[in-house]
C-alpha cells in the first residue's frame, strides 16, 4: 500500500539553526499538509500546498517557515532559525483530492528537538 | 472557542468489550467531515473512519463504527471487541468545506488504555 515517507526519522539541532524537514507524498496525491504536535498536545495544522503553492496557512506559519516542492516528488519544510519552542513532532500529510471524503494521509513523522 | 472537543482525556476498557470515545464539533458550515484517527506510542497518524455532514447512514469500518448525531454536533467513535493493540491516542478531526479550508482540526485526543 502506497504510504507517505518522512525523513529524517528524528533531529536534533541547535537553536538558530536552519532545519529541513522531507517528506515524499503519495504518488497521485495533490494536495500537501505540514502538521505540528508538540510533545502531549495536538495536532496542530501548519500549511497546506496546492498546485505548487501555499494554499492556506496558519498563524504559526510564520515567516520562519517555508515550504516548497522542489521535484516532482518531495515536499519540503524549512525552519530558518530554529527556536526551542519549535520542538515539536512534524508531520507531512497528502491526499488525492479535493472532496471532503478523501482523506489525508500521514506520514510517521520527524521528531525535531532543538537544544 | 474549540472547533472539536474530546472531553476525555483518558478512558479505560475491557478487552473484549466496547467502548465509546467522544468527540462535539462546531461549525456553522453546512458541509463538513468528520474524522478518526489513531494515534500509537510509536507516534504515526493512522487514519480510521470518516463522517461527511450529507451523509444519511453512520460510517462503519471493521470494529470501528462512528456514532453521528448531527442534531447535538456530535461524532462518537465506537470501537467493538476491543483489543491490546487498540491501546493508543485517539483524534478527532474536523474539515469544514465551506471556506474553502483544506485543513484537518484536531481535538485534544483521548488516551485509550485496553486492560487484558
Amino acid at each position: 500500500e502506497p504510504e507517505v515517507t518522512q525523513t529524517p526519522s528524528h533531529q536534533v539541532t541547535q537553536m538558530g539553526q536552519e532545519v529541513i524537514l522531507r517528506c515524499v507524498p503519495i504518488s497521485n496525491h495533490l494536495y500537501f499538509y505540514w502538521y505540528r504536535q508538540i510533545l502531549g498536545q495536538k495536532v496542530e495544522f501548519l500549511v497546506s500546498f496546492y498546485n505548487n503553492e501555499i494554499s492556506e496557512k496558519s498563524e504559526i506559519f510564520d515567516d520562519q517557515f517555508s515550504v516548497e516542492r522542489p521535484d516532482g516528488s518531495n515536499f519540503t519544510l524549512k525552519i530558518r532559525s530554529t527556536k526551542l519552542e519549535d520542538s515539536a513532532m512534524y508531520f507531512c500529510a497528502s491526499r488525492q483530492g479535493a472532496a471532503l471524503g478523501y482523506e489525508q494521509y500521514f506520514g510517521p513523522g520527524t521528531r525535531l528537538t532543538v537544544t | 472557542a474549540q472547533k472539536i472537543t474530546q472531553t476525555q482525556p483518558g478512558m479505560f476498557v475491557q478487552e473484549k468489550e466496547a467502548v465509546t470515545l467522544d468527540c462535539t464539533y462546531d461549525t456553522s458550515d453546512p458541509s463538513y467531515g468528520l474524522f478518526w484517527y489513531k494515534q500509537p506510542s510509536s507516534g504515526e497518524m493512522i487514519f480510521l473512519i470518516y463522517q461527511g455532514s450529507y451523509d444519511q447512514q453512520n460510517a462503519t469500518e471493521g470494529r470501528y463504527s462512528l456514532n453521528f448525531q448531527k442534531a447535538r454536533k456530535s461524532a462518537n467513535l465506537v470501537i467493538s471487541a476491543s483489543q491490546l493493540g487498540d491501546s493508543a491516542m485517539y483524534f478527532c478531526a474536523m474539515r469544514e468545506e465551506g471556506a474553502g479550508s483544506y485543513q484537518l482540526t484536531f481535538g485534544k485526543g483521548t488516551k485509550l488504555s485496553v486492560i487484558p
